[in-house]
């Protein structure tokens, strides 16, 4: 079965700080997406980023960064000069293919609090 | 283009009682998918629609849930009756294609909340 790892429940850092999220994943899948999603205060989910089993290459956009390592089955995500308007919760979330379905398995997210 | 939406937001209900929850995807998305957030939890996969069909009904919880996407537009969740346990946030997602890789576009989601 696929699981995903959000040990970080909640966390807080003053603004322009830099923050790491975690999320670790368990798959026997050699073909796999993993995803970020970020959940304002509005509730929907708005997508950042999607990586496959097969692409290690770290990726920057802006602010944000990511961290795929296949070793240590992990992907976390980085926020630099982190703003009031990151606060948010994250969750990290992969894409197994079972049977040609498709669905996301979902960590139980993180909760980010920028303090100004 | 307008995104996911779903209907109500928010919805309070008493134990027994049937809810109906709506999702209107994104304009040409054959790809429709419930998941439902409990307390705190993870994000849980319910199903998952290919047009009208369902193509993987395998996270729904019971039978008291039925999901239904007539003529492959908007879909329907209705939860009869309704439980203590079922309160929770229902995301509905859409995506264009089926490939694995395709993002899946949320949902505001729906707040219910069973008393």
């Amino acid at each position: 079965a696929q699981k995903v790892t959000q040990a970080q429940t909640e966390i807080s850092v003053v603004e322009k700080e830099d923050v790491t999220l975690d999320c670790v994943y368990e798959t026997r899948d050699t073909t796999y997406y993993l995803f970020w999603y970020k959940q304002p205060p509005s509730g929907e989910l708005v997508f950042l980023i999607r990586r496959n089993s097969f692409d290690e290459q770290n990726e920057i956009s802006g602010r944000y960064s990511w961290n795929f390592q296949k070793s240590t089955s992990s992907f976390n995500f980085t926020i630099t000069a982190s703003q009031v308007v990151d606060s948010a919760v994250y969750f990290c979330a992969l894409s197994e293919w079972d049977f040609g379905n498709e669905k996301l398995t979902f960590g139980t997210g993180t909760r980010l609090t920028i303090i100004p | 283009e307008a995104g996911v939406t779903q209907f109500p937001s928010h919805s309070v209900i008493e134990k027994g009682q049937t809810v109906t929850l709506r999702c209107d995807p994104i304009s040409g998305h054959d790809n429709l998918y419930w998941y439902r957030r409990v307390m705190g939890k993870e994000i849980k996969f319910l199903l998952h629609f290919v047009k009208e069909s369902k193509q993987d009904e395998s996270g729904m919880p019971n039978n008291r849930f039925l999901a239904e996407r007539t003529g492959g537009t908007y879909s329907t969740l209705k939860v009869q009756p309704a439980e203590l346990e079922d309160s929770g946030v229902y995301f509905c997602a859409s995506s264009p294609g089926r490939a694995l890789y395709n993002e899946q576009f949320f949902g505001p989601g729906t707040r219910l909340t069973v008393l």
